[in-house]
């Protein structure tokens, strides 16, 4: 089934010891995004991919970076987690079409240690 | 600045009605979106308004007043796996979600 798989799904690091979270998607869409959600709030949009146009969110930190070498795939790395940064990473996709209903991946918990 | 208001939490009975509600203020108005989102999961899409009126899917319905800056998601017939947040989230003009906090609904028997 097409569908957007996130990897790993629960990711452990220590303070300041970088991680990658992976997204992968078979829906050939354009628009893939990454956003932050912690317990009982609204998801944070941290940035997105319209084909291969960057679009970072003002108040994303610089700690967080993000790679997308093709359609498919899209990375999320954080240079040095910290304790703030324990929450669920979502990543979606979108077709860029005027419903753009975004399709989410299961997700990624991080926690920090 | 940009808001989505929904209430916090609700909690409604097996079987019965409940009337989840959504009232936002954003730059523009590209439709309204309901997500459903079990814990420890992934949001999950359930209706997108665009039109004023309502938009029947199911047991779950959704309406928008675009003048009033209002929706609701109306879920009839509770059944236990209904219990989620659900998430309103608004495109703005700039083809961008503003999302809501979500409700937490508890069902109980």
């Amino acid at each position: 089934d097409a569908m957007v798989i996130q990897n790993p799904r629960y990711q452990v690091t220590q303070f300041g010891k970088p991680v990658t979270l992976s997204c992968s998607q078979t829906l050939n869409h354009n628009v893939m995004y990454w956003y932050q959600q912690k317990s009982s709030q609204a998801p944070k949009l941290l940035f997105h991919y319209y084909d291969k146009d960057f679009n970072n969110e003002a108040d994303t930190p610089d700690n967080f970076q993000s790679r997308r070498p093709n359609t498919s795939f899209c990375f999320l790395d954080i240079r040095s987690p910290g304790l703030g940064d324990a929450a669920m990473y979502l990543c979606a996709t979108g077709g860029g079409n005027g419903a753009n209903v975004l399709t989410f991946g299961a997700g990624s918990r991080l926690t920090v240690l | 600045g940009q808001n989505i208001d929904q209430p916090t939490e609700m909690t409604a009975t097996e079987g019965a009605i409940v009337q989840i509600n959504c009232t936002y203020q954003t730059s523009g108005f590209n439709g309204l979106f309901w997500y459903q989102q079990h814990a420890g999961e992934a949001p999950t899409f359930l209706s997108y308004n665009v039109l004023d009126g309502l938009e029947e899917k199911g047991r779950f319905s959704s309406f928008l007043s675009r003048s009033k800056g209002y929706s609701y998601l109306l879920l009839k017939e509770l059944q236990m796996k209904d219990s989620a947040s659900y998430l309103c989230a608004v495109m703005d003009s700039n083809y961008q979600l503003i999302w809501g906090a979500g409700t937490k609904l508890i069902i109980k028997p």
